[in-house]
């Protein structure tokens, strides 16, 4: 299995830009999740979708802010506009959810993000 | 979900074992510890998760206290790869919508 794939790798735009992030988590895991990291906030938690239904949007920062997944297979991250302050790694991840607790999250490598 | 607390950061010297520890005093019943690593400019990696009983896999062994109040990471023989910052998670199981927030870990360093 090839993983979590997240593109792209880096992403550097100028403010007011539209931003679309992109995700394929892992075949035969119905729950995915966009984290975002930064040196002052750690990772946060933005939006987890389970069965590609959004169950928690509390962490995506504004409106500027939107996430899709519109089949197992993939979700976007979409900033618009963007602004310096969204500049971060991004990251999304897969969850193959069972009868037992299972909180074992498959990470990809992230997109990092710049806006200037 | 109870609260976590973790030194900030660590070293530990190449070939011994890093014992990494985690206060939880306010763990309830039904939560888990979990342990997360992530290297630089990865993604967070999954380690090992256990409730009460002692753990064990390929990466580490989690060691719980019988009060559940504290746990640590044992990772038996460092290298210099697993230099890292390390996440210590506790989750409650609620049905299939959960979601996982990591603090600020500890920042293990391994050395020659």
């Amino acid at each position: 299995d090839a993983g979590v794939i997240q593109s792209p790798r880096h992403e550097v735009t100028e403010m007011g830009q539209e931003v679309t992030l992109r995700c394929k988590p892992i075949s035969g895991h119905n729950s995915l999740f966009w984290y975002r990291q930064t040196m002052m906030r750690g990772l946060e938690l933005l939006i987890y979708f389970n069965n590609n239904v959004p169950i928690d949007d509390s962490g995506m920062p504004e409106d500027r802010f939107s996430a899709k997944m519109p089949n197992a297979s993939f979700s976007t991250l979409k900033i618009q506009p963007s602004e310096p302050r969204d500049s971060a790694v991004y990251f999304c991840a897969s969850r193959a959810t069972g009868r037992e607790t299972n909180e074992k999250l498959f990470f990809g490598s992230g997109t990092q993000l710049s806006v200037l | 979900d109870a609260k976590t607390t973790q030194p900030p950061s660590m070293d530990c010297a190449e070939g011994r074992a890093a014992n990494l520890p985690c206060n939880h005093s306010t763990i309830s019943g039904n939560e888990y510890v979990y342990w997360y690593r992530q290297i630089h400019s990865q993604g967070p990696q999954y380690i090992i998760h256990g409730l009460k009983n002692n753990e064990t896999n390929e990466m580490a062994s989690l060691i719980i206290t019988e009060d559940r109040k504290s746990s640590t990471l044992i990772l038996p023989h460092a290298t210099l790869r697993d230099t890292a910052v390390y996440y210590c998670i506790v989750r409650s199981r609620t049905g299939t919508a959960s979601k996982l927030t990591f603090g600020t870990g500890t920042r293990l360093q391994v050395t020659l």
